[in-house]
């Protein structure tokens, strides 16, 4: 149990378009949903938190225009990156929990998606 | 907010020693401690938990310690083998909100790159 799946996997794009990215907890409801961005060698950098139903929490220093989250479901959240930039090329991953009193083990725990490797030329 | 050291940023063993890996928190309330190991290119993937109310947890060959006085934990990786190779990250998870309808956030260490060596 707990997987979490995302799509694409990898895309490349020209600089200016938008690209979104899907994150789906395909056997548990996840009530936050978590946005992090990983540039290589360096550690995951959380960007935006989100909780179903309710606007993202965007951590300082991310642009909430330029990375537009959506959480309209309890199982789907995306990301989309708008008028993309060379500089927004990074692998970018999302994770999935439950919420206090939910089923499942460990309920704090966070399970990532595989990542969406995304270049911008 | 919560700050993560993790250290040391490499570490290269020879397969059959141990592997260590530390890391300190800085807030005081965080009560959940994830380890994720990460190979290029993949996931994170969760490999052993511990919450603040326990001072050491095994399985198998992996252990992780917890010292809430001090704010450390650590990774212990005995036996280890080449397929033990890639990123590790610890994380803490911040106190979560007054109304406990959410847990906190998890802040993550920078990282360390274990090499185990045939």
């Amino acid at each position: 149990g707990a997987v979490v799946s995302q799509h694409p996997s990898w895309v490349i794009c020209k600089s200016g378009t938008s690209v979104k990215i899907e994150c789906r907890s395909l056997d548990f409801q996840a009530t936050t949903m978590f946005w992090y961005r990983q540039f290589p060698k360096q550690s995951l950098m959380l960007m935006a938190t989100s909780n179903e139903g309710s606007k993202a929490t965007y951590e300082q220093g991310v642009e909430k225009d330029k990375f537009l989250i959506n959480h309209a479901s309890l199982t789907l959240s995306t990301l989309t990156v708008t008028s993309a930039h060379p500089e927004d090329s990074s692998f970018y991953i999302c994770s999935a929990r439950t919420a206090p009193g939910q089923k499942g083990s460990g309920q704090e725990t966070q399970y990532f998606g595989p990542g969406t490797r995304l270049l911008v030329l | 907010g919560e700050n993560v050291e993790q250290h040391p940023s490499t570490l290269s063993v020879q397969e059959g020693d141990s592997a260590v890996i530390k890391c300190t928190y800085s807030d005081s309330a965080s009560n959940y401690f994830p380890w994720y190991k990460q190979e290029l290119g993949k996931r994170p993937q969760l490999i052993i938990d511990i919450r603040s109310n326990v001072g050491e947890k095994k399985d198998q060959r992996i252990a992780v310690t917890l010292n809430k006085t001090a704010k450390h934990f650590s990774l212990h990786i005995t036996e280890t083998q080449p397929e033990d190779s890639a990123v590790y990250f610890c994380a803490a998870l911040s106190a979560a909100n007054a109304g406990g309808t959410s847990y906190g956030k998890l802040t993550f260490g920078q990282g360390t790159i274990l090499t185990v060596h045939p």
